[in-house]
């Protein structure tokens, strides 16, 4: 069965810290995403990335890095965390271009004080 | 740019009653086109995808969309809708370069009895 895991569910961080946020596929996928959800914005990609150690910026990347040092894991960091990068972050992966079939983490709830 | 409009950001139907949420898209080619849903505190689900064929097309749970290319909608329907189906369901279209979704701002479901 198809599995997209994210290490935590819920996370609060203080203003400056710096976040990973780590998702981990099962399914030997080369592209993996991260999206951001909020209230009555939908979800907006951040990056994703397409292949071990290559990354592309989505719409939003601003504040946000990333890594992908294996093909199963991907990360996404925030260098120094603000209160309005509070938000539910979700990982995706994919087999292929076009990414046609996403499957989805749980999310994790992110709050930052 | 590519854009996707939901319309509604709440609607509530009684259970049992007929359901139809809608979804319109911004796109110069033919679409690949989704439905997802999330329950509470859950991922995202897909509930169905269209991308060329037969414009009526059949997913989980019951549920059917219609593409209507002159209208540039995507709109999602169930014939009886269930206590169970009350959740937050995004529209997405797939993006012109083919590596991410481009997500409405989702449209909350509740169910009366």
């Amino acid at each position: 069965d198809v599995k997209v895991t994210q290490s935590s569910r819920y996370l609060v961080k203080r203003t400056g810290e710096k976040v990973f946020l780590e998702c981990v596929q099962d399914m030997d996928h080369e592209n993996m995403f991260w999206y951001r959800q909020d209230p009555g914005l939908g979800l907006r990609l951040i990056y994703f990335s397409y292949d071990v150690k290559m990354k592309e910026k989505g719409d939003i990347p601003e504040g946000y890095s990333v890594s992908r040092e294996k093909k199963e894991r991907f990360s996404l960091i925030l260098e120094s965390a603000s209160t309005n990068q509070t938000s539910m972050y979700l990982c995706a992966s994919s087999s292929s271009l076009p990414a046609i079939e996403q499957y989805f983490g749980p999310g994790t709830r992110l709050t930052v004080t | 740019a590519q854009s996707v409009t939901q319309p509604d950001i709440h609607i509530t139907v009684s259970e049992g009653a007929s359901l139809e949420l809608r979804c319109n898209y911004s796109y110069g080619a033919t679409p690949y086109l989704f439905w997802y849903v999330q329950s509470p505190g859950q991922g995202l689900q897909l509930l169905l995808k269209y991308f060329s064929g037969d414009t009526l097309v059949q997913g989980i749970k019951g549920f059917e969309a219609e593409f209507k290319r002159s209208q540039s909608s995507f709109n999602l329907r169930k014939p009886s809708v269930h206590w169970s189906d009350a959740a937050e369901y995004f529209c997405a279209v797939l993006n012109q370069a083919g590596t991410a979704l481009i997500f409405g701002k989702g449209t909350t479901l509740s169910v009366s009895s």
